[in-house]
């Protein structure tokens, strides 16, 4: 089954700069990677995905570059705020569906 | 984004008891069901998945007898804890799926403990 890592688990950067997470998978069918954004004791919120079918994406602040070569994928958080401070997941997932499988989770901490 | 609701956010259980978790679609139709595990600080981890009026596939080391799942319409999958012992106790997240290749949303999950 597909395998995902990610790196680092605790990240902790100063307001205004940039914070970068990096995740690599197994499973060379997968072709959905999304990004989640959770605070404490809630749901997942989605905050930006991409297909295998494109490099890189941007929403503003946030921007997700993809290697399918390497089979790996980052975030990347521009400007950072202290209310981006939570635990970002990164998950793949295959055309079968949309049962995800998660990274590890990088807890980010954005200090004023 | 489409909306999930999960019921009940929160419940204490005694152990040796049975705990049934839903989650509703409240605006689509969902094709496909997911449920997830979350312990502390940890990432989610599926245990699950369900499509209507099929029996749901569960992944490895997921006790199927234990955790029973039933989607029995395109809104509703139900999750069971049955016999439930301390170690069940854990935060449980649906997300749900609609047809033509929509992303999967998440309810706001269901915080376990048993005693």
């Amino acid at each position: 089954g597909e395998n995902v890592e990610q790196h680092p688990s605790t990240l902790s950067v100063q307001e205004g700069d940039s914070a970068v997470i990096k995740c690599t998978y197994s499973d060379s069918a997968s072709n959905y990677f999304p990004w989640y954004k959770q605070e404490l004791g809630k749901r997942p919120q989605l905050i930006i995905d991409i297909r295998s079918n494109v490099g890189e994406k941007k929403d503003q602040r946030i921007a997700v570059t993809l290697n399918k070569t390497a089979k790996h994928f980052s975030l990347h958080i521009t400007e950072t705020q202290p209310e981006d401070s939570a635990v970002y997941f990164c998950a793949a997932t295959s055309n079968s569906g949309y049962a995800l499988n998660f990274g590890k989770g990088t807890s980010l901490l954005v200090t004023p | 984004g489409a909306v999930v609701s999960q019921h009940p956010s929160r419940v204490i259980c005694k152990s040796g008891t049975s705990v049934k978790i839903e989650c509703r679609s409240l605006d689509f139709q969902a094709t496909t069901m997911f449920w997830y595990r979350q312990f502390p600080k940890q990432s989610l981890m599926l245990m699950a998945t369900s499509n209507e009026g099929s029996k749901a596939t569960y992944e490895q080391g997921v006790e199927k007898d234990k955790f029973l799942i039933n989607h029995a319409s395109l809104t509703l999958s139900t999750l069971t804890v049955t016999s439930a012992h301390p170690e069940d106790s854990s935060f449980y997240i649906c997300s749900a799926s609609g047809s033509g290749g929509t992303e999967a949303f998440f309810g706001q999950g269901t915080r376990l403990t048993v005693v």
